[in-house]
């Protein structure tokens, strides 16, 4: 059992690239959302999907998209990188009421824009 | 609209000193609550949770929180802390019983021995 995989762990980019991160899991869960954390600021919604289909934005949407074609996995794409992106991001994943389990998350994406 | 106060950047505390990490939130609906940890260079873990029923939940690594509705407050405490304790720890709330956990800007805790 893997739980959410998250991958790269580590990522270098320079302005104006576009990348896409990973996001995998192998629960069965319906909920599935991306984070980025940034020093002093916790954690803030990106994007987030209750189903293969369905996804919608958080509260920093801007500069990313996502799509979801499967129940197991959630990419995040950067169109065009820009040193304000340079962040760590978490994917995470529950059961579509969070108060049964709460989420599980990913271990990490570090990524850093130059 | 929800939102979640964490009282304290940084707290310290010495080995074996009662922890006590403080969370405020506000909710337009009945919360959920939750305490995250992470430790250094990992993910999240979840440490504990209340949604309904008994406001004193106890989690993982002997930490417990109590829900007080009337204070807002859903503050995290350990009796004894431990080196181990050391990390940065999160208060989230939920928007209703349907995803999208909001997050506290988090609080590192330091132990020294």
């Amino acid at each position: 059992n893997a739980g959410v995989t998250q991958t790269p762990k580590f990522q270098v980019l320079k302005t104006g690239q576009s990348m896409t991160l990973q996001c995998a899991q192998d629960m069965n869960h319906e909920y599935m959302s991306w984070y980025r954390q940034d020093p002093g600021m916790g954690l803030r919604l990106i994007h987030y999907s209750v189903g293969a289909g369905i996804t919608d934005q958080g509260e920093v949407p801007n500069g990313y998209n996502v799509s979801r074609s499967t129940t197991e996995d959630f990419p995040l794409r950067l169109l065009s990188a820009a040193p304000s992106q340079t962040s760590v991001y978490f994917c995470a994943s529950s059961y579509l009421l969070v108060g049964r389990e709460g989420y599980t998350f990913g271990s990490g994406t570090r990524l850093t824009v130059v | 609209a929800q939102s979640v106060t964490q009282l304290g950047s940084h707290v310290s505390v010495s080995e074996g000193a009662l922890v006590l990490l403080r969370c405020n939130y506000s909710s337009s609906v009945p919360p959920y609550l939750f305490w995250y940890v992470q430790y250094p260079n990992q993910g999240l873990q979840l440490l504990l949770k209340y949604t309904t029923g008994a406001t004193l939940v106890k989690g993982i690594n002997g930490f417990e929180a109590e829900f007080k509705k009337s204070e807002t407050s859903f503050h995290l405490t350990k009796p004894s802390a431990h080196m181990s304790d050391a990390a940065e720890y999160f208060c989230a709330v939920s928007r209703g019983s349907q995803g999208n956990l909001i997050f506290g800007k988090g609080t590192k805790l330091s132990v020294k021995p």
